[in-house]
């Protein structure tokens, strides 16, 4: 089975600029959850989807977005961004019912430089 | 809330030497205990799981075991390689739909 994908792997984006991000999950896998990865704060949980549904959003501002399609893909998107918003994005697959909704398999992420 | 405390490291080891990463966890409930590993530049591998207390979960040569009445997931390794330089974290998923994450564990390998 292929891995979960995730594109770009890299991007440069300026200040006040969006960005979106895409996820493609293991075939079969219906939940997505996508997590933020910096050196100071470590894997911080942004939002998981379930059939075009999100369930669950972590604590982040507004500027940070996301859906889901039918096909289970999912986009990520950040609005008008900041400095602080520099780092490796990494999108999850799972099944979507407990407890397996938390054995989860990442992409390799996509890593977010703002200048 | 659900919450996972990891050794700081980093930690260095030579070959053949004998890993134990330290994890505790504090849940209301009974969680779903993960250690994932991280290679430079890549995402999150799944290392090994356990669901249940008592549950040893065991993937390349590294074991944990679900120990409820310490709350503790320690990750051991009997004989690392160089090959094992990584970063590890120790997860656990428990009421909603996320994994919370320890802050991670550097571990390097020297030969």
């Amino acid at each position: 089975k292929a891995g979960v994908t995730q594109t770009p792997r890299y991007l440069i984006k300026t200040r006040g600029q969006q960005v979106t991000l895409s996820c493609s999950p293991i075939s079969g896998h219906r939940s997505v959850s996508w997590y933020q990865q910096t050196p100071g704060q470590g894997l911080q949980f942004l939002f998981e989807y379930f059939s075009e549904t999100q369930r669950n959003k972590g604590n982040f501002p507004g500027r940070f977005s996301g859906r889901q399609f039918s096909n289970s893909r999912s986009e990520m998107n950040v609005s008008t961004l900041e400095l602080g918003d520099s780092a490796l994005y990494l999108c999850a697959s799972s099944l979507p019912e407990t407890p397996q909704v938390w054995e989860q398999y990442f992409g390799p992420g996509t890593r977010l430089t703002v200048t | 809330g659900n919450s996972v405390t990891q050794m700081e490291g980093p930690v260095t080891l030579s070959e053949e030497a004998f890993l134990t990463i330290n994890c505790t966890y504090t849940a209301t409930g009974y969680p779903s205990l993960f250690w994932y590993v991280q290679y430079p530049g890549e995402g999150l591998q799944l290392l090994l799981k356990a669901t249940k207390a008592d549950d040893k979960g065991s993937n390349k040569g590294f074991e944990a075991t679900y120990r409820k009445e310490t709350t503790s997931f320690h990750l051991e390794k009997g004989s690392v390689q160089v090959s094992d330089s990584a970063v590890y974290f120790c997860a656990l998923g428990w009421g909603d739909y996320k994994l919370s994450f320890g802050a991670g564990t550097t571990v390097t390998v020297r030969a």
